[in-house]
């Protein structure tokens, strides 16, 4: 079957501007998790999804970094006047449920700040 | 908070050489333990896993067992081959209302040699 997928799969931007990444989870999967992998923090938890409803945001480095998840679904991370420090692999991840569940990766979103 | 602390890379090993990736954690309660592998241009792939205490993870060759006493989860395998060439990371997620977030380790390089 389909396993995560995130797009685009490639993003780059100047300074300042908003952007918006994706992600489509296995179908099925009730818990959605982002993850942020950079070279000098290695791979950072941001926040994760129940349904639609995001528990623990705690991850998120700044009030520029929002997500939301529709339809218990699909989710989208916003960040709003990038910096060169947003640059990064975003991973997305998903899982049947939030306890004890394996979480299925997807490839990620290059994302490059200039 | 939790951590996870791992053996620093990078690894260079030539095929059919023992492999110990050496992985401390601190964590609070008893968390789940599990080592992820990026293969290459790869999304994050789960290579195994261990829920309790002396449990025992093992995949494609690859062993790892929980040590509460030592809170370590080292990765071995007994004969590498080229293809295990790849990121290896170690990770955990502790049961709390953090849900099922993943904490990672840095990572460790591995390299093996024809």
């Amino acid at each position: 079957g389909a396993g995560v997928s995130q797009s685009p799969s490639n993003k780059v931007t100047e300074k300042g501007k908003d952007v918006e990444l994706r992600c489509d989870p296995i179908s099925g999967h009730t818990a959605l998790y982002w993850y942020r992998q950079s070279l000098g923090q290695g791979l950072e938890f941001l926040i994760y999804f129940q349904g639609n409803s995001a528990p623990d945001k705690s991850g998120l480095p700044s009030d520029r970094f929002s997500a939301e998840r529709t339809g218990g679904s699909v989710s989208t991370l916003t960040i709003q006047r990038t910096q060169q420090e947003d640059s990064a692999v975003y991973l997305c991840a998903s899982s049947l449920q939030v306890i004890n569940n394996e979480q299925f990766f997807g490839p990620g979103t290059r994302l490059t700040v200039l | 908070g939790d951590s996870v602390t791992q053996m620093e890379g990078p690894v260079t090993l030539s095929e059919e050489a023992f492999l110990t990736i050496n992985c401390t954690y601190t964590a609070t309660g008893y968390p789940s333990l599990f080592w992820y592998v990026q293969y290459p241009g790869e999304g994050l792939q789960l290579l195994l896993k261990a829920t309790k205490a002396d449990d025992k993870g093992s995949n494609k060759g690859f062993e790892a067992t929980y040590r509460k006493e030592t809170t370590s989860f080292h990765l071995e395998k007994g004969s590498v081959q080229v293809s295990d060439s790849a990121v290896y990371f170690c990770a955990l997620t502790a049961q709390d209302t953090s849900g099922s977030r993943l904490t990672f380790g840095e990572g460790t390089q591995l390299t093996v040699n024809p």
